[in-house]
């Protein structure tokens, strides 16, 4: 969805080193999420935001923190970078208003630590 | 607990020919479902979901999906493949009864159709 945009899409990084994900919406949409993907394994939530105040855990985020700057600014940050979090990163995106909406996803970055 | 599972990795059709994509579910509640799919290089695209009623739910592109509460079941069809539709697809769930609205997917599948 080009509404959802995300920085960088590709990025090679070392081990140790403090990586940032960062992702931007023009939807208006008050739910962020990041999810990575690894082959066989599918989307798995690492954080997800329903307002600027409030940030949950999902259900992989040890070695990840977030920060959701603004209503439209959601990053996800890898502070000590190590080479199992080798993946694509996605950021999503729903609508408040209902709980059946859709999500709607950036183009995903991916990473590779060395 | 919800879960998803698809348990096809792979799903090889021939053009023109009929495709089925299984999902099935577990939620404490009743579901929200989604299917989404994902063409290389790029994020996912939403397909079609099943809120209530009918339980066949039309989307995106000819697809098309069957809700089945008692196999717990949301199989993504299409009646006649195109090559283009080659792609991973996902399936996922929410429980309408919760409040945190997080989406549970699937490993995915991936489909080839071949000329």
């Amino acid at each position: 969805d080009a509404d959802v945009t995300q920085t960088p899409r590709n990025r090679i990084t070392k081990t140790g080193k403090r990586i940032m994900l960062e992702c931007s919406q023009t939807k208006g949409h008050d739910r962020m999420y990041w999810y990575r993907q690894d082959p066989g394994l599918g989307l798995r939530l690492i954080y997800y935001s329903f307002d600027v105040k409030d940030i949950n855990k999902g259900e992989i985020s040890d070695g990840y923190s977030v920060s959701r700057q603004a209503q439209a600014k959601f990053s996800l940050s890898l502070e000590s970078a190590i080479p199992n979090q080798t993946a694509l990163y996605f950021c999503a995106t729903s609508d408040l208003a209902a709980s059946y909406n859709e999500q709607f996803f950036g183009p995903g970055t991916r990473l590779t630590v060395l | 607990a919800q879960s998803v599972a698809q348990p096809e990795d792979q799903v090889n059709v021939a053009e023109g020919n009929p495709l089925t994509v299984k999902c099935t579910y577990s939620v404490s509640g009743n579901p929200y479902l989604f299917w989404y799919v994902q063409y290389p290089n790029r994020g996912l695209q939403f397909l079609l979901k099943y809120i209530t009623g009918d339980n066949l739910v039309k989307g995106s592109y000819g697809f098309e999906a069957e809700f089945n509460k008692s196999q717990t079941s949301f199989h993504l069809k299409k009646p006649s493949a195109l090559v283009s539709d080659s792609a991973l697809y996902f399936c996922a769930v929410r429980d309408r009864g919760s409040t945190l609205g997080r989406l549970y997917f699937g490993r995915g599948t991936q489909l080839t159709v071949w000329p």
